[in-house]
């Protein structure tokens, strides 16, 4: 069984869309998080949620809402795309403690055009 | 604020040769320190971590020694083999909110021809 899924895998739409991107995790962890990686792969926190309420928000636009409808599920609402929103973006869960391992989906590609 | 900085890469060697792939960081606190590693087209792997100062962490030949005084966390493997080709992240746990969200590096593209 796959720890952390994301659907979808590759996602390409058009500047002004509005898109979604889901992740799951199997794993009983407390705490999610969604990473963003440029084309030059450098990753950045977006959003970290613990137990459903948000701990971190990174200075991200207000076009990205992350919405946790349970501990297992943290989704990606992305408004208005913009061509710089083009990236990986990556899903990852590990439990409350900082010292804990983060596992992390396989990402999904957004190419905004 | 806390951060991570890893050599440049790319990083190109022939299989068996030694590698080394250096690590410092600026952090308040003890934070934990991660290698991760993405195979192409794939998510992040946990390679390896350590803890506190003095702790060496290790997996699949890979070690990592967290050395307080030189704020480092270097990387090395021995031997290295073909199927090593991926990008090597070193990371910390940003201790806010007590949350351990990731700081990564930039990332260093290792290549390993035959």
């Amino acid at each position: 069984d796959t720890a952390v899924s994301q659907t979808p895998k590759y996602l390409v739409t058009q500047m002004g869309n509005d898109k979604s991107i889901k992740c799951e995790q199997n794993l009983g962890h407390d705490t999610m998080y969604w990473y963003k990686q440029d084309s030059k792969k450098f990753l950045k926190i977006m959003f970290s949620y613990n137990n459903k309420e948000l701990i971190i928000n990174e200075t991200v636009p207000n076009r990205f809402s992350p919405k946790s409808p349970d501990k297992a599920h943290l989704n990606l609402h992305i408004n208005s795309l913009e061509l710089g929103d083009s990236a990986v973006y990556f899903c990852a869960s590990s439990q409350l403690i900082s010292t804990d391992t983060q596992y992390f989906g396989p990402g999904t590609r957004l190419t905004v055009l | 604020g806390n951060s991570v900085t890893q050599m440049e890469g790319p990083v190109t060697l022939s299989e068996e040769a030694f590698l080394t792939i250096n690590c410092t960081y600026t952090a308040t606190g003890y934070p934990s320190l991660f290698w991760y590693v993405q195979y192409p087209g794939e998510g992040l792997q946990l390679l390896l971590k350590a803890t506190k100062a003095d702790d060496k962490g290790s997996n699949k030949g890979f070690e990592a020694t967290y050395r307080k005084e030189t704020t480092s966390f270097h990387l090395e493997k021995g031997s290295v083999q073909v199927s090593d080709s991926a990008v090597y992240f070193c990371a910390l746990s940003d201790q806010r909110g007590s949350q351990g969200n990731l700081i990564f590096g930039k990332g260093t593209k290792l290549s390993v021809k035959p």
